[in-house]
This record gives structure tokens, sequence and C-alpha cells, in this order.
């Protein structure tokens, strides 16, 4: 049972425009979400979260929008630069000590 | 600040064999938790310790285990390795126990079980 779903296991897009991740989840509960960006061989790194209070939280280039109604959750990136080509997975949580993580979407950005 | 190491890096094993990793948490770090992760599943929590406690596990079985040490250190073992365990086993930690906490992973080891 996937609860938090990426459904679009890869994205490209051309350089200096936006990139739009999406994420899915079905548990009600959950109420703080974040966004993991991983290069080959390397580990996860954190790049931004929203927790459900809010609806949207920008760091940067990098802006969380969160629809709590539509239990979905997307990261824009804007605008893209070729060196955020990687794996993006969001993960959700719901008070308990472990995240659920999505399936990924890797994203291609093309100079 | 030295991030979070795990060795070893690489590993291949055959069936029925068993096999440590091990993971260093960044200094003054007290969480770690484990994840397994596959093409097609992403990042599936397999446990976390918080000063030598599992305070939550995800939906593996037995084979996973796990233990942490006083200096926080963790290792995970798996027995009688299936050709289903083949995949990158990461660890992450965090200072405290909150989840609002920025959680750091290490590189990984990637284990491959013939």
């Amino acid at each position: 049972d996937q609860q938090v779903k990426q459904n679009s296991p890869s994205l490209s897009v051309q350089e200096g425009r936006i990139s739009i991740l999406n994420c899915d989840y079905t548990n009600s509960m959950f109420d703080y979400f974040l966004w993991y960006k991983k290069y080959p061989a390397e580990g996860p790194t954190f790049l931004i979260s929203i927790s459900s209070i809010k609806d949207k939280n920008e760091d940067g280039r990098f802006t969380v929008f969160l629809n709590k109604s539509a239990k979905h959750l997307s990261l824009h990136i804007v605008p893209s630069q070729p060196g955020d080509s990687a794996v993006y997975f969001c993960a959700a949580s719901a008070w308990s000590y472990k995240y659920i993580f999505g399936t990924g979407t890797r994203l291609k950005v093309l100079a | 600040k030295a991030g979070v190491t795990q060795t070893p890096r690489y590993l291949i094993k055959t069936r029925g064999q068993q096999v440590t990793l091990s993971c260093s948490p960044i200094s003054g770090h007290r969480s770690v938790s484990w994840y397994q992760q596959t093409p097609g599943q992403g990042l599936q929590f397999l446990f976390e310790y918080f000063s030598e406690t599992q305070r939550n596990k995800g939906n593996f079985p037995g084979r996973f285990s796990g233990r942490q040490f006083s200096n926080s250190r963790s290792e995970m073992n798996v027995s009688t390795l299936e050709l289903g365990d083949s995949a990158l086993y990461l660890c992450a930690s965090r200072r405290t126990g909150s989840l609002q906490e920025t959680q750091y992973f290490g590189p990984g080891t990637r284990l491959l079980v013939l």
C-alpha cells in the first residue's frame, strides 16, 4: 500500500524553465512533508519542507505547495538549472517516528 | 563537521549468508534511521534507533534487525539473505527525535545478493 505516490518516474525540462514535480498521498493524518534530492552515488539531501498548517513554503528557487483537500504536494523549481538534474523524493510523516517516501521522480534539465 | 558515514560502501554476498552494515552518525546526533532503496519502491523505512532503543519499525521481516551503541553508531544485520534483499541501504541521522528536524543521509551501502 503506497501511501505516498510520485506518479511520474521521470521529467525533462529545458534550462531556465519551471520544473514541477508532483506527489500525492492517501493518509489524511500526514502533517509534515519534505522533499529530498538525490544524486547518483550519494545519499538524499534535504531540500525543503512544509507543515500542514501552511499551503506554501519558499526557499530561493524552490517552492513547495500543499493542497490538503486534494492530498497533493508539488515542488516548483524556477528557473531550472542543469545542476538540478537528480532524483527527487517526497516524504510525509504523521507524528510518528518515521517518514513514508515516494518512489522518486528523475528530473533531467536540458542545457 | 563530518557527515554520516556508512561502511562498507559495496558488498557482494550469496543467498543464505548474513550481512552486517555499519553507520556512524554525525557527531552529537542521537537518532539513526535505516532505509532500503530499490528501483520502483523508493525509500522504505526499516527502523529507527534513538539513544540505543528501537523507537519505530517498518514492515520488514524479522531477518532484518539492528542495534545502536552508546556512541550512537548503529549496525543493521540481515540474516539468511535472499536475492530480493539486493538494494541500496541508507542510514540517516538527526540530532534529536523530532521529525521536523532535518535528517542527514549517508552515501549508502550497495548490497548485491547472488
